[in-house]
């Protein structure tokens, strides 16, 4: 059974940059593509952008400019960079495995993110 | 189109039928994918594709499509079955991924 275990800081100052790390346990890293998700309190799902077993990697357009996904395929590992953070930034991040045709069948705990001064 | 649109609310009787809608002009295009989350929980898959439901889903939720529009359908609804549900599919261009804005099922 895959599991997918994150970590990362849970408050964090406007301008910071964050840095989420996601492993994935008991499954293969390969065949899938790893996507970093976030939800603002209150408010729906927000797709960020994701990394492929090929190494391709999409983004949000509208955060295309302030996010890096890089991956780890030795570490099964998927990492999310989240530049010149807002108050609009805080929300719940999750990381999910998706198969192609076939959504994203596991997920993350979360990881919640306050940005404040 | 960059948009899947649903309605905010929906309420059923418990054991009756229930209908949740997205639509967006990429469901033209692409089929939906369909999540459930309960407050404080991550998202959990329920239906993808055409029609189908990943194992432990129960046979009550079902999946349809039409034109640029997508329907969730819940028969039988169970007080369990009281969540947020998302739609979800690529958009038009396929470079990306889209969500609605979720319906908060409330069972009755």
């Amino acid at each position: 059974q895959v599991q997918l275990q994150q970590w990362g800081p849970g408050l964090l100052k406007p301008s910071e940059t964050l840095s989420l790390t996601c492993t994935v346990y008991g499954g293969s890293f390969s065949g899938y593509y790893w996507t970093w998700i976030r939800q603002a309190p209150e408010k729906g799902l927000e797709w960020i952008g994701e990394i492929a077993h090929s190494g391709d990697i999409s983004y949000n357009p509208s955060l295309k400019s302030r996010v890096t996904i890089s991956g780890d395929t030795s570490k099964s590992q998927f990492s999310l960079r989240l530049t010149a953070l807002t108050a609009a930034d805080t929300a719940v991040y999750y990381c999910a495995r998706g198969h192609y045709g076939s959504g994203w069948d596991a997920w993350g705990q979360g990881t919640l993110l306050i940005v404040s001064s | 189109s960059s948009e899947l649109t649903q309605d905010p609310a929906v309420s059923v009787a418990l054991g009756q039928t229930v209908r949740i809608t997205c639509q967006g002009d990429s469901l033209r295009t692409y089929f939906p994918t369909w999540y459930q989350q309960k407050p404080r929980q991550a998202p959990v898959l329920v239906i993808y594709g055409e029609n189908n439901r990943p194992s432990g889903i129960p046979d009550r939720f079902s999946g349809s499509s039409s034109g640029n529009a997508a329907s969730l359908t819940i028969t039988g609804a169970q007080a369990e079955d009281e969540a947020d549900y998302y739609c979800n599919s690529r958009d038009s261009s396929g470079n990306y991924w889209l969500f609605g804005g979720g319906t908060k099922l409330t069972v009755l």
